[in-house]
């Protein structure tokens, strides 16, 4: 079952922040966050395991609640070059199955 | 080094032709996915490999469509006969293994249109 995003969509002004939540009604081994640009195809930002550990990428972090099958991406200070489509991949058996996206668009 | 390579880059056809698409993974990935991705589906995968060999093709939507994987350098996608609802991007994407911490490397993707 494909994991449920949340914001569909987000409107920034530079320099503000945002949360963009996954959720799954399936067990979680990993997420992983992804960010693909117009016309482009995703590229990799992080993985999380279990352990709710937290982790990095520019000042784009991550956390993962297994007990709560919940994963946020955490976006500071936005920049122009945040904007994009943002996936969490949830990892069950193997197979790596993409949320349904959020739209994230920074304004000067 | 090269990162995933997929062509064509755009395919227009008309509907009932075949298509093939085509993808090359990074050199010495021994996991290959394909997804596609549509507005109103997202991103869904289709089938992957594993060593070559087809693991799970339970995504792939109808008989129409068949993947191969002849050798650890090469795959092939094929849409039979092709329809206007296949249209969309479809995506190619390797990584290291199957194993939870593995990311996947996508290549640059085929925008396919069927007329």
């Amino acid at each position: 079952q494909q994991p449920v995003q949340s914001p569909q969509a987000v409107i920034l002004r530079e320099g503000e922040d945002a949360v963009i939540n996954c959720s799954s009604s399936k067990a979680l081994y990993s997420v992983h966050w992804y960010r693909q640009k117009h016309g482009e195809a995703p590229v990799f930002l992080m993985i999380l395991l279990k352990g709710g550990e937290q982790k990095g990428h520019e000042k784009i972090s991550a956390s993962f609640n297994e007990k709560k099958q919940q994963s946020s991406l955490y976006l500071t200070a936005s920049q122009l070059s945040y904007s994009g489509t943002y996936f969490c991949g949830l990892r069950v058996n193997e197979k790596l199955t993409f949320g349904t996206g959020t739209r994230l668009t920074i304004i000067p | 080094d090269a990162g995933v390579i997929q062509s064509p880059r755009h395919e227009v056809t008309e509907m009932g032709q075949e298509v093939t698409l085509r993808c090359k993974p990074i050199s010495g990935h021994n996991s290959l996915f394909w997804y596609r991705q549509t507005m109103m589906r997202g991103l869904e995968l289709l089938i992957y490999f594993n060593n070559n060999v087809p693991i799970d093709d339970s995504g792939m939507p109808e008989d129409r469509f068949s993947a191969k994987m002849p050798n650890a350098s090469f795959s092939t996608l094929k849409i039979q006969p092709s329809e206007p609802r296949d249209s969309a991007v479809y995506f190619c994407a390797s990584s290291s293994g199957l194993a939870v911490n593995e990311k996947l490397f996508f290549g640059s993707g085929t925008q396919l249109s069927v007329l």
